[in-house]
């Protein structure tokens, strides 16, 4: 079974800082993997997917993340932050082969970003 | 904002008593996930219907029941009620299901119950 980790439960930042927030997985096969965010009173919104190609992918709203397979990890970033990102933060994966659309998501991380 | 609906918002019952939670799935989806998040946590997986049938369930007991109906939407359904039952529970549409893995799963806003 696949599990999710994510390492940062809570960080606050300061507009124009750089991010990332951590994210690791265990799972044995291949995955695909995602960053979902939920701002406050809104329902969850997928912020990016990697599937395939280009470890590195671009997502909405600046955010990117890297895929690197030999420390199973698949890490959000964002250059600079503004108050509008603040959120929660969820990294998922997804079985490749036999997951259906099962997704196991991490803990979450919640951001906060001061003005 | 996704196209998946998701009803009552909120939802107050008591120890021992049975709920149905309904779901829409976004136009052109017919997989349906529901997860339940507890506070402070990620969205656990419970289970997927894929074309009327659960393709898929996390771990979570008998009690918890789903139906898909022929225009994909479903619902959740959760008998003998426990405290620990109370959550957010969330409702994801996505489309079909491939050999190689999901398609992006598009969220609906939830339906908190809390059982008392």
């Amino acid at each position: 079974a696949q599990s999710v980790s994510q390492h940062n439960h809570h960080v606050i930042l300061s507009e124009a800082a750089s991010l990332e927030l951590g994210c690791n997985y265990s799972y044995g096969g291949t995955v695909n993997l995602f960053w979902y965010v939920q701002y406050p009173g809104q329902h969850l919104q997928l912020l990016l997917k990697y599937f395939s190609g280009d470890p590195l992918v671009k997502g909405i709203k600046g955010f990117e993340a890297e895929f690197i397979k030999s420390k199973f990890s698949f890490n959000l970033r964002k250059p600079s932050v503004q108050w509008s990102d603040t959120a929660e933060y969820f990294c998922a994966v997804n079985a490749r082969a036999g997951g259906g659309n099962k997704l196991t998501f991490g803990t979450g991380t919640q951001l906060k970003v001061e003005l | 904002e996704t196209g998946v609906t998701q009803s009552p918002t909120h939802l107050i019952k008591t120890r021992g008593q049975q709920v149905t939670l309904r779901c829409s799935s976004q136009s052109g989806h017919n997989t349906v996930s529901w997860y339940q998040q507890a506070l402070g946590q990620g969205p656990q997986f419970i289970f997927q219907y894929y074309r009327e049938e659960e393709n898929g369930r996390g771990n979570f007991p008998p009690r918890f029941s789903g139906l898909q109906f022929p225009n994909y939407s479903s619902e959740l359904n959760v008998n003998a009620l426990e405290l620990d039952d109370s959550a957010l529970y969330l409702c994801a549409s996505s489309s079909e299901i491939l050999a190689e893995g999901a398609h992006p799963a598009f969220f609906g806003p939830g339906t908190r119950l809390t059982v008392l």
